[in-house]
């Protein structure tokens, strides 16, 4: 079965700072990743996604996420926060040529210190 | 850009009570879905609804909910008998077909408050 779990219910960072906000996927196959993002009174808004091609994926808002099968990681990174990146973050696994339907992870709350 | 919109944003209903969710997925999209997140939790998914039938459903999609396209435009998600537990916030989503399904567009949600 497939899973996702995201270290840390809440990450701080000061405005400026790099924002990695960490998650490990559990597939017996090769899978979709995703990462969303929620801002608040908001629905879930999507980042970016890995669907077996380029390793190092690059998404909306300067974010990008790197997926390591080794370590069967896909951890979202930023080189430097914007107090308009304060959200809950998402990571999420899917099968392709499944259902589609994606597992989601705890979610990570990001705080953006000015 | 074209959005997936829900009604209300909030629901007060009280336990016993059935509540209707409104959703309006993006008009050229063939697949929906409900989801919901209790406060806290993960977003767990419900149900997912393709060609006028249910295509795959959770084992939180009880007899107490159901799902329906009344129309060309609308997805509702039904409770029949609201329980406390119920109270969450419920997504719907919408996709196109073929690989395009694994893209998800999301809601805003409807925050359903069983008191």
């Amino acid at each position: 079965a497939q899973s996702v779990t995201q270290l840390g219910s809440h990450v701080s960072v000061s405005e400026g700072a790099l924002v990695l906000l960490r998650c490990n996927y559990s597939s017996s196959v090769p899978p979709y990743l995703f990462w969303y993002v929620q801002y608040p009174n908001q629905g879930l808004q999507l980042l970016l996604k890995y669907t077996s091609a380029a390793t190092l994926v690059k998404g909306i808002n300067g974010f990008e996420a790197e997926f390591k099968k080794s370590e069967t990681s896909f951890h979202l990174t930023k080189p430097s926060a914007h107090m308009s990146d304060a959200a809950e973050y998402f990571c999420a696994v899917s099968f392709p040529g499944g259902s589609y339907i994606p597992t989601f992870g705890r979610g990570t709350s990001l705080i953006v210190h000015p | 850009e074209p959005e997936v919109t829900q009604t209300p944003s909030h629901q007060v209903t009280q336990m016993g009570q059935e509540v209707i969710l409104r959703c309006v997925p993006i008009s050229n999209h063939l697949y929906f879905y409900w989801y919901r997140q209790i406060l806290g939790q993960k977003v767990e998914f419900l149900v997912s609804f393709y060609n006028n039938e249910i295509s795959e459903k959770s084992e939180i999609f009880d007899d107490q909910f159901s799902v329906e396209r009344p129309d060309g435009s609308n997805f509702t998600l039904k409770i029949r008998s609201t329980k406390l537990e119920d109270s969450a916030m419920y997504f719907c989503a919408s996709t196109h077909t073929g690989l395009a399904k694994n893209i998800q567009y999301f809601g805003a949600g409807t925050r359903l408050s069983v008191l």
